[in-house]
């Protein structure tokens, strides 16, 4: 079945720190890649996205490139503020058929940015 | 536009009680999905509604578990009766046809549910 590992966490930063969540995945087939976010008291919202290999998505100045031959999606941010502070989850969907918006997620990764 | 809302966002109950979780998707959206993430680990999907039609229950743990969508609107989540593994923080998301079929679904803050 569909598996996505992240990083441990939690993650703790400075400001202006460069932020690397690390994020593998287990899939038949051609997947799309997400990254979700959840802000304190809010709910998820999805970040960024990939829908095939070596797209690059990006938003808020998060990256985070969909690599096939490592089976990777490993989310990066150059200078991190304290506003970045939440939960980041990779995930992944089997676009089509009846998986329509079944994703399956990672653990999750709690980042705290420090001023 | 409003989003995601549910209800309660927080319910602490004893083993054996009934609880019923509520949630009201964006206008509009045809899809909606449960999800639950337990003791920490990772969010899983319970199940989808396509309008009133379960499309896809497969991640439904047991029959404690009852969900429904009575005219395709709001979507209710009973547990009957709850066990203590049932603890964790359930999570509705919705989406339009064509946002599902990317994957991009918009969540509720979530309903902690505690059984004790």
């Amino acid at each position: 079945g569909n598996s996505v590992t992240q990083m441990e966490g939690p993650v703790t930063l400075s400001e202006e720190a460069f932020l690397t969540i690390n994020c593998t995945y287990t899939a038949t087939g051609y997947p799309s890649l997400f990254w979700y976010v959840q802000y304190p008291g809010e709910g998820l919202q999805l970040l960024l996205k990939a829908t095939k290999a070596d797209d690059k998505g990006s938003n808020k100045g998060f990256e985070a490139t969909y690599r096939k031959e490592t089976t990777s999606f490993h989310l990066e941010k150059g200078s991190v503020q304290v506003s970045d502070s939440a939960v980041y989850f990779c995930a992944l969907s089997r676009a089509g058929g009846t998986s329509y918006g079944k994703l399956t997620f990672g653990q999750g990764t709690i980042l705290t940015v420090h001023p | 536009e409003a989003g995601v809302t549910q209800f309660p966002s927080h319910s602490v109950i004893e083993k054996g009680q009934t609880v019923t979780l509520r949630c009201d998707p964006i206008s509009g959206h045809d899809n909606l999905y449960w999800y639950r993430r337990v003791m920490g680990k990772e969010i899983k999907f319970l199940l989808h509604f396509v309008k009133e039609s379960k499309q896809d229950e497969s991640g439904m743990p047991n029959n404690r578990f009852l969900a429904e969508r009575t005219g395709g609107t709001y979507s209710t989540l009973k547990v009957q009766p709850a066990e203590l593994e049932d603890s964790g923080v359930y999570f509705c998301a919705s989406s339009h046809r064509g946002g599902a079929n990317t994957g991009e679904l918009f969540f509720g803050e979530g309903s902690r549910l505690t059984v004790l």
